[in-house]
């Protein structure tokens, strides 16, 4: 059974800052893994996806990584804006649905 | 285009009433879904469906009841639901239900059941 858990569950931090979220997950047979956006009460943007024969991919600020042998994805934020502040959340499927993480609570202050 | 668009943004029913949640998508994408999500908690899946078949119901209560009319629409017929029913309800979809293709998903439909 494939279970997905992300550290932290919340950050605040100052924009700016270089910020690295944490996806881990038990079964280390993944077809891909997915790193969504959302902000309060939206709805999911989905922001990278990785196959699982990738080690990383990148979009602007965002860049996502992901290491199967130790059952691990990062996803690196650089210099971070107030406009970076939402719920992230990794997910990985799993016999047709999605196995979403606990994700994780994003705050950039000014 | 890769929008999901979903209507209506917010639904306020009792629990007598009867209504539905519509869930649309031009990007000729054959897998569509369903999902519940409570506040501050990841979604749930409820349904699939592929090629316009149910494929996976997530042993949804039956007063949940979904469509899939054609390739581009999903609907979700909702009666006599229970104020616990309150959530986000969110329709996604991705190119295929069989290979997990990246899914997109729509802004959601905010429902309350007084």
């Amino acid at each position: 059974k494939q279970e997905v858990t992300q550290i932290p569950a919340a950050l605040s931090v100052p924009e700016g800052e270089n910020l690295v979220l944490n996806c881990s997950f038990t079964d280390s047979a993944i077809y891909n893994l997915q790193w969504f956006r959302q902000d309060p009460g939206k709805g999911l943007t989905s922001l990278l996806l990785i196959q699982s024969s990738q080690r990383e991919q990148t979009s602007g600020r965002l860049n996502a990584s992901l290491d199967k042998s130790s059952g691990r994805s990062t996803l690196y934020i650089a210099a971070s804006q107030p406009g970076d502040s939402a719920t992230y959340l990794c997910a990985s499927p799993r016999i047709g649905k999605l196995i979403f993480g606990t994700g994780t609570r994003l705050q950039v202050f000014p | 285009d890769t929008e999901v668009t979903q209507t209506p943004k917010h639904l306020v029913m009792g629990m007598t009433n009867k209504k539905s949640l519509k869930c649309e998508q031009h990007m000729g994408h054959r897998a569509m879904y369903w999902y519940k999500q409570k506040a501050k908690k990841p979604p749930e899946l409820m349904f699939v469906y592929s090629y316009e078949k149910l494929s996976i119901n997530e042993s949804v209560p039956s007063r949940f009841s979904p469509e899939c009319p054609n390739s581009s629409l999903l609907n979700l017929h909702l009666h006599a639901l229970q104020p616990e029913d309150s959530a986000l309800y969110l329709c996604a979809s991705s190119l295929s239900g069989g290979i997990p293709y990246e899914q997109y998903f729509g802004p959601g439909t905010r429902l309350t059941v007084t």
